[in-house]
């Protein structure tokens, strides 16, 4: 079975300040890909960067990058310069092409 | 960006009775959409896989008679939850697939709050 797991079910952060969220799978596939999603307050799912598997160089996306490690199946995502529309649920997800596998989210809260 | 819409955003109906939940790719064709489910403060929990003229497939666990599944265009797909119980009451959230450049994307809709009373 494909797994997700999220250890942090919550997280608080300065504005400003960095912030990594955790992330590790489970899967025998050797090619899919790997999100992290933004669920603010609306609950709109927004898309906050993706990963290849088969690329080893990491994910950025302006402020937030990956730590992607294939061997420890692990993909944290970094959020740098904190702001306070970055307060929302997080989920990381694995996809073995089309489908996707959410774990089960970490709130993070910035704070002023 | 790819959009996709969901109507209504909320609904409120009486235990027993049936209520659709449309799906819509506003500027794509999307040939596969996802069903999901998400209770307050857990995660997205797929239900089914809905593919454009053809019959949806349903994860384990899902009762495909309740919750029908019906995409007759490459816009549109719905969600029927018939015979709604108040166990029901859930937010639903669709997305639909748009393959670029050789990678596969999901598009979220907004949701739907369905209340069961």
């Amino acid at each position: 079975a494909q797994t997700v797991t999220q250890s942090q079910p919550e997280m608080s952060v300065q504005e400003a300040e960095t912030v990594t969220l955790s992330c590790t799978y489970d899967t025998s596939e050797n090619n899919y890909y790997l999100f992290w999603y933004k669920q603010p307050p609306s609950r709109q799912m927004i898309l906050v960067i993706r990963q290849e598997a088969y690329k080893q160089q990491n994910a950025t996306e302006n402020r937030f990058s990956v730590n992607f490690q294939k061997a420890a199946k692990s993909f944290s995502l970094k959020i740098s310069d904190s702001q306070l529309g970055d307060t929302a649920m997080y989920f990381c997800a694995f996809s073995p092409p089309p489908k996707l596998v959410f774990g089960k989210g970490t709130k993070l809260t910035v704070n002023p | 960006g790819a959009v996709v819409s969901q109507h209504p955003s909320r609904v409120i109906c009486k235990s027993g009775t049936s209520v659709k939940i449309e799906c819509r790719s506003l500027d794509f064709q999307a040939t596969t959409m996802f069903w999901y489910r998400q209770f307050p403060k857990q995660s997205l929990m797929l239900m089914a896989t809905s593919n454009e003229g053809s019959k949806a497939t349903y994860e384990q666990g899902v009762e495909k008679d309740k919750f029908l599944i019906n995409h007759a265009s490459l816009t549109l797909s719905t969600l029927t939850v018939t015979s709604a119980h108040p166990e029901d009451s859930s937010f639903y959230i669709c997305s639909a697939i748009l393959m670029t450049s050789g990678l596969y994307e999901q598009f979220f809709g907004p949701g739907t709050r369905l209340t069961v009373l």
